[in-house]
């Protein structure tokens, strides 16, 4: 089956650490993003990649940094320099170059700084 | 202004009750618009696209409005299980290049009470 995979679903991290959130996707969509979500709020974009070796940073990309070195993969990790980085992470998928194209998304990784 | 932009919410309405939420989007290339549905703690889904002569699903009904730039998604017969967030999303095209960028608005929650 077809469709974006996020791990891990729950991920717990001393004050201080750098964490990697995994994103895949097998639906050969050249677009990707990560969003972040706090409790009662919106959707915010961190960052956004529309091909492999490139991205761009979004709304809130302070104390994070991505990679897309496959069309596939997307990792984001949440650094030190993040001043409060728990929420909620949700990664989507989209076809660029089509403007009736939707977004696909992994069911989410929730991480909190313990 | 903000690039899409919806609806504050909370909505509180009976069972049964038809319920209207807007949306406007600030930018004019903005080329397809999508409602989305999310639930507590999980990830959003699409509930329907919105196509410019406006469409149906059942009782959900969609509407757009390029002249004012505004969306809109109308819930007829609520029911308990349509209490959830609902996200308007819009694909804009950029860079001249046939590339799109999809933009979410904050979200508007719904609750049905009994």
């Amino acid at each position: 089956d077809g469709g974006i995979t996020q791990s891990p679903k729950y991920l717990f991290r001393k004050e201080g650490q750098n964490v990697t959130l995994s994103c895949e996707q097998n639906l050969n969509h050249d677009a990707m993003y990560w969003y972040r979500q706090d409790p009662g709020q919106g959707l915010r974009l961190i960052y956004y990649s529309q091909i492999v070796n490139d991205f761009q940073k979004g709304d809130i990309a302070e104390g994070y940094s991505v990679s897309r070195e496959k069309k596939e993969s997307f990792p984001l990790t949440v650094t030190s320099a993040q001043k409060n980085p728990t929420a909620f992470y949700l990664c989507a998928s989209s076809m660029k170059r089509t403007p009736n194209t939707e977004a696909f998304f992994g069911q989410g990784t929730r991480l909190t700084v313990v | 202004r903000k690039e899409v932009e919806q609806d504050p919410g909370p909505f509180n309405v009976p069972e049964g009750a038809t319920v209207a939420f807007n949306c406007t989007y600030s930018n004019s290339a903005s080329q397809s618009f999508f409602w989305y549905r999310q639930d507590c703690r999980k990830e959003p889904k699409l509930l329907m696209s919105v196509y410019s002569s406006g469409n149906e699903d059942g009782r959900f009904t969609a509407q757009l409005n390029r002249a004012s730039q505004y969306i809109s998604l109308l819930i007829r017969d609520s029911k308990l299980s349509d209490s959830a967030t609902y996200l308007c999303v819009v694909n804009v095209a950029y860079s001249g290049a046939g590339s799109y960028q999809l933009t979410f608005g904050k979200g508007t929650k719904l609750s049905v009470i009994p």
